[in-house]
């Protein structure tokens, strides 16, 4: 079935500093890559989404690659800020429109 | 513009008791989703809805979980009966398609924590 992995699952980094989040996805037919922000006791918002057809969205301090001959994408987020701190998932669509998301990475900027 | 709202918000019960939970998405969206978030892990989807229509249900334990959207707005989600290892956030999320594969944000809801003990 479709199947989508995140790593790593915690990331602590210096303030200031870069963090990179990965995720790799098994169907090669998905087409669309979106990635949300949880905060703690908050609901997941999205953040920065990039389809198939491009390989890098940039938005500010944020941005998202993507490789699809090796089926995966990454966040990217530099300067880090303390609010930044949060939960990060990655999403990949599927053929059968159904959206799938990876375990969580929780990132903690350290002051 | 109000977001997804969701109720309640807490939910604490014993188990073999059932539960109900409310979602009234974003006015004008045709989409709406009820998701599952375990502890320390990524939504799951349980239903999708377009419209009335629920369009895909594969992940929903049909022998004690049901969902409904009569008029294609708002919609509830029901357990019954719960048990332990139902304690999650139910999400629910609503998004704005054109009919074609979806492709457009979602937008997520408080959740609902449900509590089963």
């Amino acid at each position: 079935g479709e199947n989508v992995e995140q790593h790593p699952s915690t990331l602590s980094v210096q303030e200031g500093d870069s963090a990179v989040i990965k995720c790799t996805y098994s169907d090669s037919a998905s087409n669309y890559f979106p990635w949300y922000k949880q905060e703690l006791g908050k609901r997941p918002q999205l953040i920065i989404d990039i389809r198939s057809n491009v390989g890098e969205k940039k938005d500010q301090r944020i941005a998202v690659t993507l490789n699809k001959t090796a089926k995966h994408f990454s966040l990217h987020i530099t300067e880090t800020q303390p609010e930044d701190s949060a939960v990060y998932f990655c999403a990949a669509h599927f053929g059968n429109e159904k959206l799938t998301f990876g375990t969580g990475t929780r990132l903690t900027i350290i002051p | 513009e109000a977001g997804v709202v969701q109720s309640p918000r807490y939910k604490i019960i014993e188990k073999k008791q059932p539960v109900a939970f409310w979602c009234n998405p974003i006015s004008g969206h045709n989409t709406l989703y009820w998701y599952l978030q375990n502890l320390g892990q990524g939504p799951e989807l349980l239903i999708r809805y377009e419209n009335e229509e629920a369009v895909d249900d594969s992940q929903l334990p049909k022998d004690r979980f049901s969902a409904e959207r009569l008029k294609g707005v708002d919609s509830t989600l029901k357990i019954q009966p719960a048990e332990l290892g139902d304690s999650a956030v139910y999400l629910c999320a609503s998004s704005q398609t054109s009919g074609g594969p979806h492709t457009g944000e979602l937008f997520f809801g408080e959740g609902s924590r449900l509590t089963v003990l």
